[in-house]
């Protein structure tokens, strides 16, 4: 399995508050996504990272931020959580843009009361 | 806007049935097309395709790709419990600066169960 670690792997939070989610690699790829994963629509990809402080949207990114100052981290912030953020996010992790394969890691799942 | 369409939504097959899982796709400058499969954790890599017509194949899963008709199969033969699952297709499209990025644009995937 690669080596990519989600903190916390589960959280209850209220809303209005603000969430950060951590997503750590040991793999030193280069690229990594955050998606989220609700009933119905699948894994939509939320923002995503293709170098150090290199980051962009992708079809759900109204609500999250995200931030990679190392290669092995990428977090992603709720600035103010909502009920409809609630969802299971996973990270995920490629070698290079040609790559394509993309390793997920283990989820966390996100309530927001 | 890229779509993926998965088929059947959700199949209940007994032991030693074979299944064929379908994915459609309709995406601007196409790369790749992946399956993966998920059971209660993390999606789980299986295969990725990217020319028509060649089968890549692992154990009792098999899968192949036709771009000019734009779907791909995924084949199970002699299933077994082990194989319940939701399966996923993704197709891969470059996006961003540079096409920095390869995006996965995901279906909603196939739920299946195998029963003894």
């Amino acid at each position: 399995d690669a080596g990519i670690t989600q903190s916390p792997r589960h959280k209850v939070t209220e809303t209005g508050t603000p969430v950060t989610l951590r997503c750590h690699q040991t793999e030193n790829h280069r690229y990594m996504y955050w998606y989220r994963q609700d009933p119905g629509h699948g894994l939509r990809l939320i923002h995503y990272s293709y170098g150090v402080k290199d980051t962009d949207k992708g079809e759900v990114s109204d609500g999250y931020s995200v931030s990679r100052s190392k290669t092995e981290d990428f977090l992603l912030t709720l600035e103010s959580a909502t009920s409809s953020q609630t969802s299971v996010y996973f990270c995920a992790i490629s070698e290079s843009s040609w790559a394509d394969t993309q390793y997920f890691g283990p989820g966390t799942r996100l309530t927001v009361l | 806007e890229d779509k993926v369409v998965q088929s059947p939504l959700s199949l209940v097959v007994h032991e030693g049935d074979t299944v064929t899982l379908n994915c459609s796709y309709e995406v601007t400058n196409f790369r790749s097309l992946l399956w993966y499969k998920q059971e209660k954790k993390a999606p789980t890599f299986l295969f990725m395709l990217t020319s028509s017509g060649i089968e890549k194949k692992s154990g009792r899963l098999s899968s192949i790709l036709d771009k000019k008709e734009l779907f791909s199969i995924l084949n199970i033969t002699a299933t077994q419990t082990g194989d319940s699952a939701i399966y996923l297709c993704a197709v891969g499209v470059p996006r961003g600066f540079n096409n920095a990025g390869n995006m996965l644009t995901f279906g909603g995937g196939t739920r299946l169960m195998v029963k003894p």
